[in-house]
């Protein structure tokens, strides 16, 4: 069964750190790009980042754009987040999700929520 | 970056009723790159369609994709009360990725 499994959310206070990462199973890993998508409660859905399939090409919206760091890594089928200089906007529930070989995310997490607040 | 509008914003119709739902792009989707996804709450996204208008794997063919360049369209010909959920659509045509705002769909 393909399958992908966030971890790391949390409370911190503004201004933290918080490391996020996904496992995924059932499927190569290193054959796709990986994804983080955000949903602030009651919110529609927010792409954050991709991450090619070797990880040498990242992108990321502007909004968490030198604050947040998308990584992989492929031995251990693992797909991580690093934020930083966390603020209240950044408040979520983040997915992983794998982007299909013909386009968008197919394959999706159940999510990890970030808290942020004093 | 590419605004995606979804409308309406909530659409209220009984079972066996047609939905269609619209998504406007502020310019041309690249390649008609357009993805549209269910997500029942509590639930993570489903992926519906890609390229607009192919469907994703184990998606009822009551669901249709269609349309290009800025306008698209989802409709569901036949609803079923397991139909009630947000529909978002996504463009992955450019950087950053967009989503519309989702529009609820309610069954009456």
């Amino acid at each position: 069964e393909v399958q992908l499994v966030e971890s790391g959310g949390g409370w911190v206070q503004p201004g933290g750190s918080l490391r996020l990462s996904c496992a995924g199973s059932g499927f190569t890993f290193s054959n796709y790009w990986m994804s983080w998508v955000r949903q602030a409660p009651g919110k529609g859905l927010e792409w954050v980042a991709n991450i090619e399939r070797d990880g040498g090409g990242k992108y990321y919206v502007d909004s968490v754009k030198g604050r947040f760091t998308i990584s992989r890594d492929n031995a251990k089928n693992s797909l991580h987040l690093q934020m930083s200089s966390l603020r209240a906007d950044d408040t979520a529930l983040y997915y992983c999700a794998r982007v299909g070989q013909v386009g968008p995310q197919d394959v999706w997490g159940q999510g990890t929520t970030v808290t942020v607040s004093s | 970056e590419i605004v995606l509008m979804q409308s309406p914003g909530t659409l209220s119709l009984s079972p066996g009723e047609r939905a269609t739902l619209s998504c406007r792009a502020s310019q041309s989707v690249n390649g008609d790159y357009l993805a549209w996804y269910q997500q029942k709450p509590g639930r993570a996204p489903r992926l519906l369609f890609y390229g607009a208008s192919i469907r994703a794997t184990g998606i009822p063919d009551s669901f249709s994709g269609s349309g290009s360049g800025t306008d698209f369209t989802l409709t569901i010909s036949r609803l079923e009360p397991e139909d009630s959920a947000v529909y978002y659509c996504q463009q992955y045509g450019s950087s950053p990725w967009t989503f519309g705002q989702g529009t609820k769909v309610e069954i009456k």
